[in-house]
């Protein structure tokens, strides 16, 4: 079945330092991908959706540039957390759907775990 | 906003149906109902989608009502590893910026043995 990567699955740094996440769809193409934030005890957010060669749309009361997303090819998209703080300490999840099929259903990647000390 | 209800918890015993409701009263007539399920410090993970005929695949059945306002998500079987929280989501297949899953609170099914 279709397969999306996430890496790294935890990262633990320091405040004011970035953080680069990434999330590769393995065995299909993806002009979309979607990034999600979910904080404990709490359901998915929707943060933005990244396309392929395109800017990225970003939800309301997102930061784009706290939260910059490149979306290069049609397997890999980035998300990097600028400047760090413990704030931004949450579970980061991302999204694709096989853009050669419409109607398939979005598959997610595992996750980040983000902890900012 | 999420347009579904779900409620927030429910038990199962091991080996037995575990039978998950839905309410999407505000369903449009292109939108399709997903379910996903995340188990504990996971992504979530896709189960079945419908859009007015009842489903079936390895995993569950989904049984949609005539007026498609509701629906319900059934393990046939539930084990100890079925416990996660389950998402109802509604959506359209095709339509851009529209074309997003919005997750709602979903519910905490846990399965007991």
């Amino acid at each position: 079945g279709a397969v999306v990567s996430q890496h790294p699955s935890w990262v633990i740094c320091k405040s004011g330092t970035s953080v680069k996440i990434e999330c590769r769809s393995l065995d299909f193409q993806a002009t979309t991908m979607f990034w999600y934030r979910q904080f404990p005890k709490q359901s998915l957010m929707l943060m933005a959706t990244s396309n392929e060669g395109s800017k990225a749309t970003y939800e309301q009361g997102v930061e784009k540039d706290k939260f910059l997303i490149n979306h290069a090819s049609l397997t890999l998209s980035t998300l990097t957390v600028t400047s760090a703080h413990p704030e931004d300490s949450s579970f980061y999840i991302c999204s694709a759907r096989d853009s050669e099929s419409g109607g398939q259903p979005q598959h997610f990647g595992d996750g980040t775990r983000l902890s900012i000390l | 906003d999420a347009k579904t209800t779900q409620p927030p918890s429910m038990d199962c015993a091991e080996g037995r149906a575990a039978n998950l409701p839905c309410n999407h009263s505000t369903i449009s007539g292109n939108e399709y109902v997903y379910w996903y399920r995340q188990i504990h410090s996971q992504g979530p993970q896709y189960i079945i989608h419908g859009l007015k005929n009842n489903e079936t695949n390895e995993m569950a059945s989904l049984i949609i009502t005539e007026d498609r306002k509701s629906s319900t998500l059934i393990l046939p079987h539930a084990t100890l590893r079925d416990t996660a929280v389950y998402y109802c989501i509604v959506r359209v297949l095709y339509g851009g910026a529209t074309n997003k899953l919005i997750f709602g609170t979903g519910t905490l099914l846990a399965v007991q043995p």
